[in-house]
C-alpha cells in the first residue's frame, strides 16, 4: 500500500530551528511536496524535491533521499507566522494523484 | 491572475440531502482536483479532472461524484449525505495535472452534515 508519516504535532521557539521529517512508502515515485495550510485556510507550496539532496529557498530547505524514503523540511529562524501545519505529499509513479501525509501541526512559542 | 475559488464557503446541511460544491481553477490551468480534509484523516484524494473527463479517482463511495465544464470549471456532488461527510472540501487546479506540477489550493468548502 501506499503510506506517508509524519509526526502528528511539534512545537519550537521564536528564531530557533526546528526540522519536520516524512517518511514514505509508495509505489513508484515522482516526486515530494511540501505544503504550509495555516488554520482555516487554503494549502500553499513550499518545495518540491525529485533528486536527492537539499533544495534551500530562504529560510526554508527541503531534503529527499529517495532510498530510504525519507524527506524532511528544515525552518530557520523561526517566527511566530510559521505557526501552521506542514503537509508532505508524494507523488507516486503509478497515477498522477497526490497522496498526503496527515500533517505535522507546528507551534512556535516567543 | 486570480487564485482558486470555491463556492459557497460554509454549508450546512442535514443527513440525507445532497450537495454540490463548485471550484473555479486558475486560468488557463485545465486540471482540477477535489481532496477532503478531516483531522483525523488528513487530505484525501477524490478526484482529478481534465478535459471534462474523470482521470483519476480515489477511494471513495459512489455517492462522491464530480465534473468538469468546458471552461475547466469543475462540481463536485455529494447525494445522501452522512455525519461523516463534515470535512472541508479543497480543489486545487494545476495547468496541465502532471505528476511534478505544483497544485494550486483554494481556500475550501467548510461542509457540516447534521
Amino acid at each position: 500500500g501506499q503510506n506517508i508519516d509524519q509526526p502528528t504535532e511539534m512545537t519550537a521557539t521564536e528564531g530557533a530551528i526546528v526540522q519536520i521529517n516524512c517518511t514514505y512508502q509508495t509505489s513508484g515515485f515522482n516526486g515530494l511536496f511540501w505544503y504550509q495550510q495555516h488554520a482555516g485556510e487554503a494549502p500553499t507550496f513550499l518545495s518540491y524535491n525529485v533528486l536527492d539532496g537539499l533544495e534551500e529557498k530562504g529560510r526554508f530547505s527541503s531534503f529527499l533521499s529517495r532510498s530510504k524514503g525519507y524527506s524532511y523540511l528544515l525552518l530557520k529562524e523561526l517566527q511566530m507566522k510559521d505557526s501552521a501545519s506542514y503537509l508532505c505529499a508524494v507523488s507516486p509513479g503509478n497515477t498522477d494523484k497526490l497522496i498526503f501525509g496527515t500533517g505535522t501541526r507546528l507551534q512556535v512559542f516567543p | 491572475k486570480a487564485g482558486v475559488t470555491q463556492t459557497p464557503r460554509y454549508l450546512i446541511k442535514t443527513r440525507g440531502q445532497q450537495v454540490t460544491l463548485s471550484c473555479s481553477p486558475i486560468s488557463g490551468h485545465r486540471s482540477v482536483s477535489w481532496y477532503q480534509q478531516t483531522p483525523g484523516q488528513g487530505l484525501q484524494f477524490l478526484f482529478e479532472y481534465f478535459s471534462e473527463t474523470q482521470r483519476n479517482k480515489g477511494n471513495f463511495p459512489g455517492r462522491f461524484s464530480g465534473r468538469q465544464f468546458s471552461n475547466s470549471r469543475s462540481e463536485m456532488n455529494v447525494s445522501t449525505l452522512e455525519l461523516g461527510d463534515s470535512a472541508l472540501y479543497l480543489c486545487a487546479s494545476s495547468p496541465e495535472g502532471r505528476k511534478q506540477e505544483t497544485q494550486y489550493f483554494g481556500p475550501g468548502t467548510r461542509l457540516l452534515v447534521l
